[in-house]
């Protein structure tokens, strides 16, 4: 079946420092890759995704691409924030319109000033 | 915005208790899911549901049903709670389209004693 392993966390940055929050997927046919993000007492919301081999999803500074010769999808940020903090689950999509979305079990992200 | 609301964010229910936790959106999804996020399990599902009743199991459907009568409200029932089920319960929901994002409300926190 599907999977998702995600680095072992807990994750503590210094605030401007890089960002890498690697995730490596198992799963048949051709899945679209997804990165949701949980702010403290918040539910989960979409930061980014990519549909195809060598997409590269961004969105608020952050950025992941679509390995299919690695099957990973690693999260980057060339210089993180106290904002920054939050849990971060990287996802998968295999199927047609009644599959469902596979998390892994997310890493805590923080980072001090 | 896309709003999806869960009725309770804390309850604290005794075991042996029915317990129902309420989910409303109000995007027209088709989609809607619940899962529970557990520390070190990440999230899993318990049931989702791509129509008016309808409804497919989960990972984790033991100990658990689930309700959708009207197409914006889903419905999580404990049918006899026990303290195993002391969980962050998230209700998500998306279009049936592939790709289309989860948006998820920010959760119930279930305390069975």
């Amino acid at each position: 079946g599907d999977s998702v392993t995600q680095m072992e966390g807990p994750v503590t940055l210094s605030e401007e420092a890089f960002l890498t929050i690697n995730c490596t997927y198992t799963a048949t046919g051709y899945p679209s890759l997804f990165w949701y993000v949980q702010y403290p007492g918040e539910g989960l919301q979409l930061l980014l995704k990519a549909t195809k081999a060598d997409d590269k999803g961004s969105n608020k500074g952050f950025e992941a691409t679509y390995r299919k010769e690695t099957t990973s999808f690693h999260l980057e940020k060339g210089s993180v924030q106290v904002s920054d903090s939050a849990v971060y689950f990287c996802a998968l999509w295999s199927g047609g319109a009644n599959s469902k979305l596979t998390f892994g079990k997310g890493i805590t992200l923080s980072v001090r000033p | 915005d896309v709003k999806v609301t869960q009725s309770s964010r804390y309850l604290v229910k005794r075991t042996g208790e029915k317990v129902f936790l309420e989910c409303v959106q109000d995007m027209d999804h088709e989609n809607m899911f619940w899962y529970r996020q557990d520390p070190g399990l990440g999230l899993r599902l318990i049931y989702f549901s791509y129509d008016v009743k309808m409804k497919e199991k989960g990972d984790i459907p033991e100990g658990y049903s689930v309700s959708r009568e009207k197409k914006e409200r889903f419905s999580l029932i404990l049918e006899s709670a026990s303290t195993n089920q002391t969980s962050m319960y998230l209700c998500a929901s998306s279009l049936i389209t592939r790709n289309s994002p989860l948006h998820f409300g920010n959760g119930t926190r279930l305390t069975v004693t």
